[in-house]
């Protein structure tokens, strides 16, 4: 089936270990992008990447890089995590340069303690 | 100020009520809207999508978007305990710029 898929679903780090959080698509979108989600804050936007081969910070970019491997995949990693990086992570897709909605992973669940 | 703004909630209705879900936003620029539904650890999973002032009705549900007034609405007509989850609205200005509301909880009480 078509659709977004992250790995891993659940993580628990320590503070300062690092992690990279996959995501593939198999949409034949160009762009996709990485939020986070935490209560009351609702979707902030990480980073994102219209194509291949190119990333842009979102409003949140701190303490988080990113890698646009190729069309269909695009990984977010944390160098050093830290406790306010607890979150759920979110992939999504959309198709670029046009006005059509984006479409979500099911997310990663990481707790750094 | 967010440039989208959507009530928390949370929201509890019998099943059966009628639910009525909305979002303001600040700029006019915004032109298309788009209602998400998201379960407990899950992903947002695109409900309804619109662009046009007026209403849009898929079954049960039904976007209404009013560009005059910078206010989005999603009504649930006989609402089930299966849709119960949060609900996130969306908009795009241009391209590849999405903005989001913090989502509004909904349980549905049999």
């Amino acid at each position: 089936n078509a659709g977004v898929t992250q790995t891993p679903k659940f993580q628990v780090l320590k503070t300062g270990q690092s992690m990279t959080l996959q995501c593939a698509q198999d949409m034949n979108h160009n762009s996709m992008y990485w939020y986070r989600q935490d209560p009351g804050m609702g979707l902030r936007l990480i980073y994102y990447s219209a194509s291949e081969g190119t990333t842009d910070k979102g409003e949140v970019p701190n303490g988080y890089n990113v890698s646009r491997l190729n069309k269909r995949e695009f990984s977010l990693r944390l160098e050093s995590a830290a406790p306010s990086q607890t979150s759920v992570y979110f992939c999504a897709t959309h198709r670029t340069g046009t006005d059509q909605p984006q479409h979500f992973g099911d997310g990663t669940r990481l707790s750094i303690l | 100020q967010k440039e989208v703004e959507q009530d928390p909630g949370p929201l509890s209705v019998p099943e059966g009520a009628i639910v009525s879900l909305n979002c303001t936003y600040s700029n006019s620029a915004f032109q298309y809207f788009m209602w998400y539904r998201q379960y407990s650890r899950k992903g947002p999973e695109l409900l309804m999508y619109t662009y046009s002032s007026g209403n849009k009705e898929d079954g049960r549900f039904t976007a209404q978007v009013d560009k005059s007034s910078k206010y989005i609405s999603l009504f649930i007509r006989d609402s089930q305990p299966s849709d119960s989850a949060t609900y996130l609205c969306a908009m795009i200005k241009t391209g590849n710029q999405f903005y989001f509301g913090t989502g509004t909880s909904l349980t549905v009480i049999p």
